[in-house]
């Protein structure tokens, strides 16, 4: 079946400092999500990516959509506190499930 | 914004019982899921519902476990003869059916066998 990994598991910075998490699919997606679950919260969704190398900004974070469909990646530019959490992708393939990466778990001390 | 919404929020159970989780998802939706999280690890998906049928299930998903919607609002997960190593946080979630795939999740339903 599908499996969609993430590296790395566990990242560690200093505020101010960047973060990038990345994400790779086994098979094509048709579409690929980002969420963020704060410790002890449920997934809340960032973005949605649907076209070949696409890359959209929200504020301090950029993501990007590889051009093969299969990979994707999310940058944390300038960390604050506010962003400690776990940053899931999700991928739709053919079907209508997502699923889920494996996890990237941020934390950031002042 | 619209939430979904999940009861009770903790569940403890001995093990062999039968436990029903309850989500209502936001009322325009037409795709409804239940996800697993295990502590500490990922978000594992259990099944999606649509047109009142299941429309795809996991491996995890087998004859222990049945969601239904029995009145139009409701979406329920029944975990038949529960196991220890069903404990976990149970996610519900929902989306409009649209062109987007964002879906929108339930605060969860923790349950604890015991």
């Amino acid at each position: 079946g599908q499996q969609v990994m993430q590296i790395p598991q566990y990242q560690h910075v200093q505020e101010g400092e960047d973060f990038t998490t990345y994400c790779n699919s086994s098979t094509t997606l048709s579409n690929i999500q980002w969420y963020k679950q704060r410790p002890g919260g449920h997934p809340v969704f960032l973005i949605q990516l649907v076209k070949s190398g696409e890359v959209k900004k929200q504020k301090r974070l950029t993501f990007q959509f590889g051009e093969a469909k299969k990979n994707s990646s999310l940058h944390i530019t300038a960390t604050q506190t506010t962003d400690v959490g776990t940053y899931f992708c999700a991928g739709t393939g053919t079907a209508s499930k997502l699923t889920f990466g494996t996890g990237t778990r941020l934390q950031v001390t002042l | 914004e619209p939430e979904v919404t999940q009861t009770p929020s903790h569940q403890v159970t001995q093990m062999g019982q039968e436990v029903i989780l309850r989500c209502v998802p936001i009322s325009n939706h037409l795709y409804f899921y239940w996800y697993r999280q295990i502590l500490g690890q990922k978000v594992e998906f259990l099944v999606s519902f649509y047109n009142n049928e299941i429309s795809e299930k996991s491996e995890i998903f087998d004859d222990q476990f049945s969601v239904e919607r029995p009145d139009g609002s409701n979406f329920t997960l029944k975990i038949r003869s529960t196991k220890l190593e069903d404990s976990a946080m149970y996610f519900c979630a929902s989306r409009t059916g649209q062109q987007s795939m964002r879906a929108f999740f339930g605060q969860g339903t923790r349950l604890t066998v015991v």
